[in-house]
């Protein structure tokens, strides 16, 4: 069974520091897509980042960056130097091969305040 | 990139109407569309998969007669909630991609609220 635990539903920082959002995922399958999504209050999801299951590499743009690591089966995701536009929601999604099927997390609410 | 379209992005309507959203690929041909739903706060739910001509798949719980889906063609599908009810108020969100092996590409969702 496909699985995405994201355990913080809520978290509010100062402007300016950091916040790591979890994402913990649960698969069989040996071929599978890790996404990370913002929703902004107007409801929208907007795209951040696709990782395929057969590349570890951790990624960086501009003040975000990812951690793939496939033995803990997690994919974290950093904001540095928050700023106020990164309130949103933020969704962890699994997407695998069989079927397209796309699983969410829960979703954690990030609030940054001035 | 890829885009989708979802029209309308809110309906306010009373209950009783049925209430049609239309999900559009833009600039490429969506072999299946995806149909989500989202209650306030929570984390968006898959309802049903429709693939181009053929029957949509709904999820276990969903009511296929009550959210009756239509993929007529290669860039439109469409969901008919019939006669909503104020439980059906909800954030709905479609995504469509080429192929299994593609990533989906999401609309802008439809803010559907009952009276």
């Amino acid at each position: 069974a496909q699985k995405v635990t994201q355990a913080q539903t809520e978290i509010s920082v100062v402007e300016k520091e950091d916040v790591t959002l979890d994402c913990v995922y649960e698969t069989r399958d040996t071929t599978y897509y890790l996404f990370w999504y913002k929703q902004p209050p107007s409801g929208e999801l907007v795209f951040l980042i696709r990782r395929n299951s057969f590349d570890e590499q951790n990624e960086i743009s501009g003040r975000y960056s990812w951690n793939f690591q496939k033995s803990t089966s997690s994919f974290n995701f950093t904001i540095t130097a928050s700023q106020v536009v990164d309130s949103a929601v933020y969704f962890c999604a699994l997407n695998i091969n069989t079927g397209n099927q796309f699983y969410f997390g829960t979703g954690t609410s990030l609030t940054v305040i001035p | 990139g890829a885009v989708v379209s979802q029209h309308p992005s809110w309906v306010i309507c009373k209950s009783g109407t049925s209430v049609k959203i239309e999900c559009r690929s833009l600039d490429f041909q969506a072999t299946t569309m995806f149909w989500y739903r989202q209650f306030p706060k929570q984390s968006l739910m898959l309802m049903a998969t429709s693939n181009e001509g053929s029957k949509a798949t709904y999820e276990q719980g969903v009511e296929k007669d009550k959210f009756l889906i239509n993929h007529a063609s290669l860039t439109l599908s469409t969901l008919t909630v019939t006669s909503a009810h104020p439980e059906d108020s909800s954030f709905y969100i479609c995504s469509a991609t080429r192929d299994s092996f593609q990533p989906q590409h999401f609309g802008d969702g439809t803010r559907l609220s009952i009276l």
